[in-house]
């Protein structure tokens, strides 16, 4: 069955320090990948969205890179700070109708 | 800036009764979609909805769920008969066009707790 796995333990990080955090999948070959960012008790809240035929995707302080061999997204807040504090989930898009198929997230915190 | 909204925040309620989630997706949008995270695990998906129709259902979407845009505005998720499981925060998103190409926004979601 399709399976997408995110570094399950927490992330802690100083701030300025790049935070890389890892989406690893099975079983699937998505044409789209998207990344939201998730605050305790809230809903998740879109950041980027990558192409299969993209390698990488930029926005301001984030980064998303997309590898269809090794069925990896890798994704990354530069110039880190304690407002980046969050759970970032990565979402496979199923298909047309667009359901998306969440990663258990991973828990990122910076400190100042 | 548009956004989606929810209500109730918190419903509480018993197991076996029914409970009706309601959403406003934003305005122009075409794709509705319900989520669900039970606590400290994933979001999952549990239907999608487009042209006045469901599109797409999970397992978890079994005869006891049942969702409905009544006017136009509202998307309404029901639960006839509630479980202890069903205990969950539970998310609308809407979405203009076909998620596959764009975001889907959320709405803050229902935190639904069954005794």
């Amino acid at each position: 069955s399709q399976k997408i796995e995110q570094n399950s333990e927490a992330l802690n990080i100083q701030e300025g320090k790049t935070a890389t955090l890892t989406c690893n999948y099975t079983n699937y070959s998505p044409a789209y990948l998207q990344w939201y960012r998730q605050d305790p008790g809230r809903g998740p809240v879109f950041l980027l969205l990558i192409r299969e035929n993209e390698k990488e995707k930029r926005k301001e302080r984030l980064k998303v890179t997309f590898d269809t061999t090794l069925k990896q997204s890798l994704f990354h807040i530069t110039a880190s700070q304690p407002a980046d504090s969050a759970t970032y989930l990565c979402a496979l898009v199923h298909n047309q109708g667009g359901k998306l198929i969440f990663g258990q997230g991973t828990e990122l915190s910076v400190k100042p | 800036e548009p956004e989606v909204t929810q209500t109730p925040s918190h419903q509480v309620t018993q197991m076996g009764q029914e409970v009706i989630l309601r959403c406003v997706p934003i305005s122009n949008h075409l794709y509705f979609y319900w989520y669900r995270q039970i606590l400290g695990q994933k979001v999952e998906f549990l239907v999608s909805f487009y042209n006045n129709e469901i599109s797409e259902k999970s397992e978890i979407f079994d005869d006891q769920f049942s969702v409905e845009r009544p006017d136009g505005s509202n998307f309404t998720l029901k639960i006839r008969s509630t479980k202890l499981e069903d205990s969950a925060m539970y998310f609308c998103a809407s979405s203009p066009t076909s998620g596959r190409y764009n975001e889907q926004f959320f709405g803050p979601g229902t935190r639904l707790t069954v005794l």
